[in-house]
């Protein structure tokens, strides 16, 4: 059962472009977080968000929780090429590990 | 300086060969966790622990084993690999559970059986 839904699988756009991918659930979560992994690399934690409606912005990335804590979308201002890579979020219930999507591949070509 | 350490960072072996990757944590984290990642699935939870000597299975725990005899290492172990556990492995802590707990993640390694 795949519990977390990410969408687009892939993503392709310009350099300064806008984008918007999302993670979405038919459970409530207690909280959700999101990486960014890169090629070679292990997931690195962006940012976490807990209250439903929550809006927090890292830069020219804003991730918001939804009211019902069911989903969560990330939004990419002006994208540059350094934001390419594999965008995962991932969901808590309680103090069960996490379970991550498979996550949104984002390509910026310059 | 403090981190995650994986290795090795590559692994061929045959099918049926005994292989153990290893992890090392110098943070002191109580939580240590394995993730397998495959195309198609992304991540999936092998084994996770809470504290020395406490192991919990995760969504995919056949034929992989762990021990944490340390707070600092959680080794994995293959008894028998097949081909089907060719992937990306990592390992993976966190201070607390999973509820407002990053997770900090090795750099992996990559798993190949023939």
């Amino acid at each position: 059962t795949q519990l977390l839904e990410q969408s687009p699988q892939f993503l392709s756009i310009q350099e300064g472009e806008n984008l918007t991918v999302y993670c979405n659930s038919s459970s409530v979560f207690s909280s959700l977080q999101w990486y960014r992994q890169e090629p070679g690399e292990g997931p690195v934690l962006l940012v976490t968000v807990v209250t439903g409606g929550e809006v927090k912005k890292l830069k020219r990335l804003t991730f918001q929780f939804g009211d019902a804590r069911k989903d969560s979308s990330l939004h990419i201002t002006a994208a540059q090429t350094g934001d390419t890579g594999l965008y995962l979020c991932a969901r808590s219930r309680g103090n069960t590990p996490l379970v991550f999507g498979k996550g949104t591949r984002l390509s910026v070509i310059a | 300086d403090a981190g995650i350490t994986q290795s090795p960072r590559y692994k061929i072996t045959e099918t049926g060969r005994q292989v153990t990757l290893m992890c090392h944590q110098t943070w002191s984290h109580s939580y240590m966790f394995w993730y397998r990642q495959d195309l198609g699935h992304g991540l999936r939870l092998i084994y996770y622990s809470a504290a020395a000597d406490i192991t919990d299975k995760g969504e995919v725990p056949d034929g992989y084993v762990v021990s944490r005899s340390k707070t600092e290492n959680f080794p994995l172990t293959l008894e028998s690999a097949t081909r089907s556990q060719t992937s990306v492995y990592f390992c993976a802590s966190s201070e607390m559970g999973a509820d407002n707990s990053p997770l900090h993640f090795g750099n992996g390694t990559r798993l190949t059986v023939t």
